[in-house]
């Protein structure tokens, strides 16, 4: 299988500060990441692509200014939660899509550990 | 708007039985169709993906597509109590977007 990486796993921060979580595919290259936002009992949501060395394309209704997104590497993508307040509070996860040797994608999608973040 | 469905569960199925995850979707282009696990405060993991019509076998799980119906299913035999989790069913449609269900939750009860 195909590991990816996510720090921190959980965080505790203040209100009005920011918080970067990052997200590490170890043993492949990922073109595309994925960050989704998971609320208690509630199903996935996505929230934006992030695709390497390109700006992010954000859901409709996630504010890209606030979720700031950066792919710098094949390996490595980070989320930053800019000026965080209570109800940013969730479990926030990323994802990776593995390529197939042929160089395309094989839809198969490997999930970070998730970070739960918990805003005071 | 595209549309992928579970019933929300929770199934509660006894130890030993078969327990059977159903999904319907929408988009009829739909080519790509994938089963997640989720335990409770973790991330899901890939249990199976299909694509082509008909029965897929991975050990324990049967994932079966029905395009012309727009279903995919999931079973899983021999259930253990270990099999107790929130299964989420994901489509990639004509467009290539992985669109979610809300998921199934599942309890094996010893």
């Amino acid at each position: 299988g195909a590991v990816v990486s996510q720090h921190p796993s959980w965080v505790i921060c203040k209100s009005g500060t920011s918080v970067k979580i990052e997200c590490r595919s170890l043993d492949f290259q990922a073109t595309t990441m994925f960050w989704y936002r998971q609320f208690p009992k509630q199903s996935l949501m996505l929230m934006a692509t992030s695709n390497e060395g390109s700006k992010a394309t954000h859901e409709q209704g996630v504010e890209k200014d606030k979720f700031l997104i950066n792919h710098a590497s094949l390996t490595l993508s980070t989320l930053t939660v800019t000026s965080a307040h209570p109800e940013d509070s969730s479990f926030y996860i990323c994802s990776a899509i593995k390529t197939g040797t042929s160089g395309l994608s094989t839809g198969e999608l490997f999930f970070g550990e998730g970070s739960r973040l918990t805003v005071l | 708007q595209k549309e992928v469905e579970q019933n929300s569960g929770p199934l509660s199925v006894p130890e030993g039985a078969i327990a059977s995850l159903n999904c319907t979707y929408s988009d009829r282009g739909s080519q790509s169709f994938f089963w997640y696990r989720q335990y409770s405060g973790k991330s899901p993991e890939l249990i199976m993906f299909i694509y082509s019509n008909g029965d897929k076998e991975d050990g324990r799980f049967t994932a079966q597509l029905n395009k012309a119906s727009q279903y995919v299913s999931l079973l899983i035999r021999d259930s253990q109590p270990s099999d107790s989790a929130t299964y989420l069913c994901a489509v990639k449609d004509s467009n290539y977007q992985l669109i979610w269900g809300a998921g199934t939750k599942l309890i094996i009860k010893p």
